[in-house]
């Protein structure tokens, strides 16, 4: 079975600096998608950024980018010039080489509470 | 484009009571999943229909169970209501058959069982 490990429990960061959340995953699948969401309080999950694995340029999305190492498992979350806005709980989550079909649940890490601080 | 509408947002009930929640997706998804949140379990996936049909499940008990109707909308229900089934419900609704469609959120409904 797939798992996914957000090894940080809580960080903190300086607004306007940078900050990288990490995220390891277990997987015996070669094609698959993966995933960070943001939830603040508001509760409602937001998606920042996703990554096909297939693609070995890591994906960027205005101040969010990725560093994806496949043969490494690895999913890090690099947010760039922090904001106020960023705090909320982050959340990497994978879908396996059936997502969107007949096994298309995602699964998802405990999180990462990022606070940033003014 | 409206987003995901879960409600109630709050609900309050006690052990052995039953509860319907409701979900209705963004127009134009077909998929809709739900998910438990809870601070020890994190996010765990419950089912997932597409056209009318539950088409994955999750590891959860009988007392758990879905429906998607016509128009796509969506509502769950937990019967005998146990003190560990308080929890944030998370509705989320996809493009399904796009196979790189991420999942959109709702707020959630917040249930507490007393």
């Amino acid at each position: 079975a797939q798992t996914v490990t957000q090894s940080q429990p809580e960080m903190s960061v300086q607004e306007a600096e940078t900050v990288t959340l990490s995220c390891t995953y277990d997987t015996s699948e070669n094609n698959y998608y993966l995933f960070w969401y943001k939830q603040p309080p508001s509760r409602q999950m937001i998606l920042v950024i996703r990554q096909e694995a297939y693609k070995q340029q890591n994906a960027t999305e205005n101040r969010f980018s990725v560093n994806f190492q496949k043969a490494a498992k690895s999913f890090s979350l690099k947010i760039s010039d922090s904001q106020l806005g960023d705090t909320a709980m982050y959340f990497c989550a994978f879908g396996g080489q059936n997502y969107g079909g007949s096994q298309g649940n995602l699964i998802f890490g405990k999180g990462t509470k990022l606070s940033v601080k003014p | 484009k409206a987003g995901v509408t879960q409600t109630p947002r709050y609900l309050i009930k006690t052990r052995g009571q039953q509860v319907t929640l409701s979900c209705s997706p963004i127009s134009g998804h077909r998929s809709v999943s739900w998910y438990q949140q809870t601070p020890g379990q994190g996010l765990q996936f419950l089912f997932e229909y597409f056209s009318e049909t539950q088409r994955n499940k999750g590891n959860f008990p009988g007392r758990f169970s879905g429906r998607q109707f016509s128009n796509s909308r969506s509502e769950m229900n937990v019967s005998t209501l146990e003190l560990g089934d308080s929890a944030l419900y998370l509705c989320a609704s996809s493009l399904a058959g796009s196979r790189f469609s991420p999942l959109h959120f709702g707020n959630g409904t917040r249930l507490t069982v007393t």
